[in-house]
């Protein structure tokens, strides 16, 4: 698996959008990246995922370099439901396809 | 709620004790992934099925742990004479066929007193 080194943690003001950035310089070409977040003590809950391009669903905003070695998740109006666990992953393309988990972003959404 | 049910949510047993846990995924997912997470770090993976087949196992899954699912639908984790490092969250995940997005479940939490 890619590795993928991530900030430790983070604040963001409420309604403020949130940019948790991600390094996965050694992901293969062929590799996606994939966002989950994990609010305490619940399981981590799927967000996003990309491979090369720019993607968009209704929890958050992927944009991945041209060179793909770094990718950023954006929140566009983070709340405090958002306060959690950020984990960015590059799975494996063959086989098992598990996952290797970080220690993650710990971001934290400020009224 | 993703789908993937476990059961129990919460089990305190004593040292030495025998514990089965229970994962149920989404019922048309074939790949099913446990997991343990401790505190403070992300989940690490313990062992992954394909149908019934358990094709990897971690290095962390000692000999105490064994994990089945019989009939690949749901799995059963079991840890035999559990120790106080045993305790931790127990996540399954399920995802199916060329997919890569798992779906977790909500984990059971163990301690082990």
């Amino acid at each position: 698996d890619a590795k993928t080194t991530q900030p430790p943690s983070m604040d963001c003001a409420e309604g403020r959008a949130a940019n948790l950035p991600c390094n996965h310089s050694t992901i293969s070409g062929n590799e996606y990246v994939y966002w989950y977040r994990q609010i305490h003590s619940q399981g981590p809950q799927y967000i996003i995922h990309g491979l090369k391009n720019n993607e968009t669903n209704e929890m958050a905003s992927l944009i991945i370099t041209e060179d793909r070695k770094s990718s950023t998740l954006i929140l566009p109006h983070a709340t405090l439901r958002d306060t959690a666990v950020y984990y960015c992953i590059a799975p494996q393309i063959s086989g098992t396809y598990k996952y290797i988990f970080g220690t993650g972003t710990r971001l934290k959404v400020l009224a | 709620d993703t789908g993937v049910s476990q059961d129990p949510r919460h089990k305190i047993t004593k040292r030495g004790q025998n514990v089965t846990f229970r994962c149920d995924p989404i019922s048309e997912h074939n790949r099913l992934y446990w997991y343990r997470q401790t505190l403070g770090q992300g989940p690490e993976f313990l062992t992954y099925f394909q149908n019934e087949a358990q094709l990897e196992k971690s290095r962390l899954l000692s000999d105490r742990f064994s994990a089945e699912r019989p009939k690949g639908s749901f799995s059963t984790l079991e840890i035999q004479r559990t120790e106080q490092g045993d305790s931790a969250m127990y996540l399954c995940a399920s995802t199916m066929g060329d997919l890569k997005t798992q779906y977790f479940g909500p984990g059971t939490r163990l301690l082990v007193l």
